[in-house]
């Protein structure tokens, strides 16, 4: 069965970075692409991006160009995102999202992963 | 690019049906046959509910259905039951490899 295991919840100050993984299992990882999308507290979902796991070709939301990066590594069939230049407003549980397929719709998704930014 | 329009709330009596409307632009729910909705409740992780307009993922259950017209889609829960209350969005492909969520409506089944 498909799974979407996300990292746990992090504490960053302002201005440092984070990394979050997403290790994918149950699917060939390299045939689907996949999303991140994040969430405030109380807030709505808002898409960030999204990577191709056989290429390593990413597509950034507009908001998020120049300080979002997305990885991969195809051993482990691992997905990363990382958030520079981290401020307040990005404290937020993230999560990753398979496209499905050619359908672009999300139809599996990570438990999040909530990253808390202070100053 | 903006969000999509969404209710803040909707609720309806067990039975009853609901809609929910997700409204856009030309540039996206009216410009593509890809909008989906999703159901998250309290702590958990979004859950597809309809993708491409008005298509079921296997397991969702045929209460929930999806249309679209111009550039406004609707999520319509008939026969409401309490599990259904949640937040639902809806999102839509925008071109150029970009997509858009709707700011989320909360069902209230009363």
């Amino acid at each position: 069965q498909v799974q979407l295991v996300q990292s746990g919840a992090e504490v960053k100050k302002s201005g440092a970075s984070v990394k979050v993984s997403c290790k994918a299992s149950g699917y060939t990882f390299t045939g689907y692409y996949m999303h991140w999308v994040r969430q405030a507290p109380g807030q709505g979902l808002e898409w960030m991006g999204r990577i191709n796991p056989n290429s390593g070709g990413t597509n950034y939301a507009q908001k998020f160009q120049g300080s979002v990066t997305m990885t991969r590594d195809t051993s482990i069939s691992t997905v990363y995102m990382e958030l520079s230049r981290l401020r307040s407003d990005d404290t937020a549980m993230y999560y990753c999202a398979r496209e499905m397929g050619l359908l672009k719709a999300f139809d599996f998704w990570g438990q999040g992963t909530m990253v808390t930014v202070s100053s | 690019q903006s969000a999509l329009t969404q209710p803040p709330s909707a609720s309806g009596s067990p039975g009853q049906s609901v809609t929910i409307s997700c409204t856009g632009a030309s540039s996206d729910v009216g410009g593509y046959n890809y909008v989906s909705w999703y159901q998250q409740h309290p702590g958990r992780a979004p859950k597809l509910m309809i993708y491409e307009v008005s298509k079921r993922p296997s397991g969702v259950p045929d209460r929930f259905s999806g249309s679209k017209s111009g550039n406004t889609a609707s999520l319509t829960v008939s026969g409401l039951q309490a599990e259904d209350e949640a937040d639902y969005y809806c999102n839509s492909y925008a071109g150029s490899n970009n997509w858009v969520f709707g700011g989320g409506t909360k069902l209230t089944v009363l």
